[in-house]
């Protein structure tokens, strides 16, 4: 049974560089053919998807935040990861990592495992 | 982007009542939506997949049915451990979007 467990510092100073990472547990972060993505949810407010990234490397970033936005994968410590630089109090939000999988017959992935969530407060 | 309109964004109800949630797409997304009940701090679940499969350990009063632009989730008998937040997602083209969720309560 795949678990994700999102970890990184809970609080963040304005222009600094947000980090966090999703450790991935009973399973192998590059096998399967998943994809990974990371998405957050600002208090009270709906779920936003930031990014994803397959096992080959390649990344999908939502517009708003591609300028600011790094997805990867560090395969020897099975972990994904997230980097958001200059980081505004608009960036505080519970932060989800997710496995994303899809039918053998079909091209489009849907997120079938998640991890809790770690909450990031950005503030000085 | 594809806006998810999700309604109604909360209602209360009881044990034992058939309850829809609908899920509204501001374009065609074929059959790709899915389903998550979310609980406060433990992990999203998803229920349906593929706009009406269910996951595998979802117990079979949940359901899923549209395709296109317009869709449902209904619980057919509702159970205690049912009131919860649930939201939708499509996943037909990017940027993937979420609906703004429908809370569950008693």
């Amino acid at each position: 049974q795949v678990q994700l467990q999102e970890s990184g510092p809970g609080l963040v100073k304005p222009s600094q560089t947000l980090s966090l990472t999703c450790t991935v547990s009973g399973g192998s972060i590059t096998s399967g053919g998943f994809y990974w993505s990371w998405i957050r949810q600002p208090a009270g407010k709906g779920l936003e998807w930031i990014g994803r990234l397959d096992t080959s490397g390649s990344t999908n970033y939502i517009p708003s935040l591609r300028s600011r936005v790094t997805i990867s994968i560090d395969t020897s410590k099975n972990q994904l990861s997230l980097r958001l630089n200059s980081v505004t109090a608009a960036d505080t939000a519970i932060y989800y990592c997710a496995r994303e999988t899809r039918p053998t017959w079909d091209y489009y992935y849907y997120m079938d495992v998640w991890g809790k969530g770690t909450t990031v407060t950005v503030s000085s | 982007a594809i806006r998810m309109t999700q309604s109604p964004s909360s209602f209360s109800a009881s044990t034992g009542d058939r309850v829809t949630i609908t899920c509204r797409a501001s374009q065609d997304i074929s059959s790709h939506l899915a389903w998550y009940q979310q609980k406060p701090g433990r992990a999203p679940k998803l229920l349906i997949y593929l706009a009406s499969t269910l996951q595998s350990g979802v117990p079979s009063r949940f359901s899923g049915s549209g395709s296109g632009t317009d869709f449902t989730l209904t619980i057919s008998c509702l159970q205690s451990e049912d009131f919860a937040n649930y939201f939708c997602q499509q996943y037909h083209s990017y940027p993937l979007t979420f609906g703004g969720g429908t809370t569950v309560e008693i």
